[in-house]
């Protein structure tokens, strides 16, 4: 029978381009955000994050900007490589409202995920 | 400096029975996290651990327990299991002194219902 599962987004690239994964996120009190890298097998690895009160931050190879005004974020990466091939994850980190209750420790909220594809 | 370590790999159920789960941090770190990640919903939040106290919890049935240890390890507990719990189950470690922390993980325990 058919599995019923995430339709996650996919980006197919060649060796030497530049990809661009983009993620949408609801919660306007979101404040801190991460990229995530799952390869097969394996857990998310960490790969860049950045804070609200930033834009725009950078790594090697690898660049996040954020827009709160229509709370997008995206991960840029710089000649990818087949080594790149994996599922993409952006997770956000909610700071709970004032007097509420709770804690947002340890907890992130992660988007459904981008497969990534580079061929040689 | 070891990464976060989660054992066993792979573990095979059959309905109704408990499950046991394993997760040594970081080095250094004090805050454990797990997360249930399934085809059909993705990577969810079960709780957070920090000096041997849960912090946060997410929705998940009381079925899914957890307890941190004195040298921060973690165990997870799933009793009376049933189909819908077969996942991959992930650990995270992190430092625990902010709110806002990256958090590493492990490769997790695939468990399989039957």
């Amino acid at each position: 029978g058919e599995s019923v599962g995430l339709h996650l987004p996919t980006l197919s690239v060649q060796e030497g381009d530049n990809s661009i994964i983009n993620c949408a996120y609801s919660n306007s009190a979101s404040d801190y955000f991460i990229w995530y890298k799952q390869e097969s097998g394996k857990g998310p690895q960490f790969i860049i994050d950045i804070r609200s009160n930033m834009d725009k931050r950078q790594g090697q190879r690898v660049t996040v900007l954020l827009n709160k005004t229509v709370k997008h974020l995206s991960l840029q990466i710089a000649a990818t490589q087949p080594g790149d091939s994996a599922v993409y994850f952006c997770a956000e980190n909610t700071r709970p409202e004032g007097g509420a209750g709770g804690t947002s420790y340890g907890k992130l909220t992660f988007g459904q995920g981008t497969i990534l594809t580079v061929h040689p | 400096k070891a990464g976060v370590t989660q054992t066993p790999r792979y573990l095979i159920k059959t309905r109704g029975q408990q499950v046991t789960l394993s997760c040594s941090p970081i080095s250094g770190h004090r805050s454990v996290s797990w997360y249930q990640q399934t085809p059909g919903q993705g990577l969810q939040f079960l709780f957070e651990y920090f000096s041997e106290t849960q912090r946060n919890k997410g929705n998940f049935p009381g079925r899914f327990s957890g307890r941190q240890f004195s040298n921060s390890r973690s165990e997870m507990n799933v009793s009376t299991l049933e189909l819908g719990d077969s996942a991959l189950y992930l650990c995270a470690s992190s430092l625990g002194l902010l709110l806002n922390e990256k958090l590493f993980f492990g490769s997790g325990t695939q468990l399989s219902v039957l």
